[in-house]
């Protein structure tokens, strides 16, 4: 019920497609739903972030889709390019029971080729 | 410009001896987090921490990993005695909550032979 599943593993897009990476989870009570993104050698840092009272959050190229009834929630990147070549990670947290844990998913690494 | 610190970047020790890991974390964030990834298991958390105080260490193998934090500036994750599962990079993290950012230190890759 903790898990947060993502898909796909890797994904190759060229300069100026959109790519979409989707995640779904089990937990209803979970109400913070972040995308983080790491580049090699780094960190992860916060992309974008969304909670369930809205349907969708969009910062520049990057929009989060999230269906509440479906338990899903999805990445979108606009006019992709080189540079967005990362591995993103969708999580999710809930404050109730106590621990407010962040839970992430597996990861999906983007390739973007020129 | 504020940024997570973490010593060491890189750790190369052998089976069974004491692993120390250091975190700064931003000033004045009051909540500290460890992490580990692993292409396995992807991004675990392993302890948090808010005001110093642990708050949930559950992810965390006890007989042989613990965390600490001495003063505010300053976080610690010891493995003893290191084992080669615990090859990983070991991600330090602050922020003011578990529901908002989050800011991740570079890691400290570690490899146990």
């Amino acid at each position: 019920q903790q898990q947060v599943k993502q898909s796909p593993q890797s994904l190759i897009v060229q300069k100026g497609g959109i790519s979409i990476i989707n995640c779904a989870y089990e937990n209803t009570a979970f109400d913070y739903f972040p995308w983080y993104q790491q580049f090699p050698g780094k960190g992860p840092a916060l992309l974008i972030a969304i909670r369930p009272d809205v349907s969708e959050k969009k910062e520049g190229r990057f929009t989060i889709s999230f269906n509440k009834s479906a338990k899903q929630f999805s990445l979108h990147i606009m006019d992709s390019q080189p540079g967005d070549s990362a591995t993103y990670f969708c999580a999710a947290s809930t404050q109730q029971g106590g621990s407010e844990k962040l839970v992430f998913g597996k990861g999906t690494k983007l390739t973007v080729n020129p | 410009d504020a940024r997570v610190t973490q010593t060491p970047r890189h750790k190369v020790t052998e089976m069974g001896q004491e692993v120390t890991m250091r975190c700064q974390p931003i000033l004045g964030h009051n909540t500290v987090f460890w992490y580990r990834q692993t292409m396995m298991q992807g991004l675990e958390l392993l302890a948090y921490f808010r005001n110093r105080a642990p708050l949930d260490d559950s992810g965390m193998p006890k007989d042989r990993f613990s965390a600490e934090m001495p003063d505010a500036t300053l976080a610690t994750l010891k493995i003893q005695p290191s084992e080669p599962r615990d090859s990983a990079v070991y991600f330090c993290a602050s922020g003011w909550a578990t529901q908002e950012t989050q800011y991740f230190g570079p890691g400290t890759r570690l490899l146990v032979l």
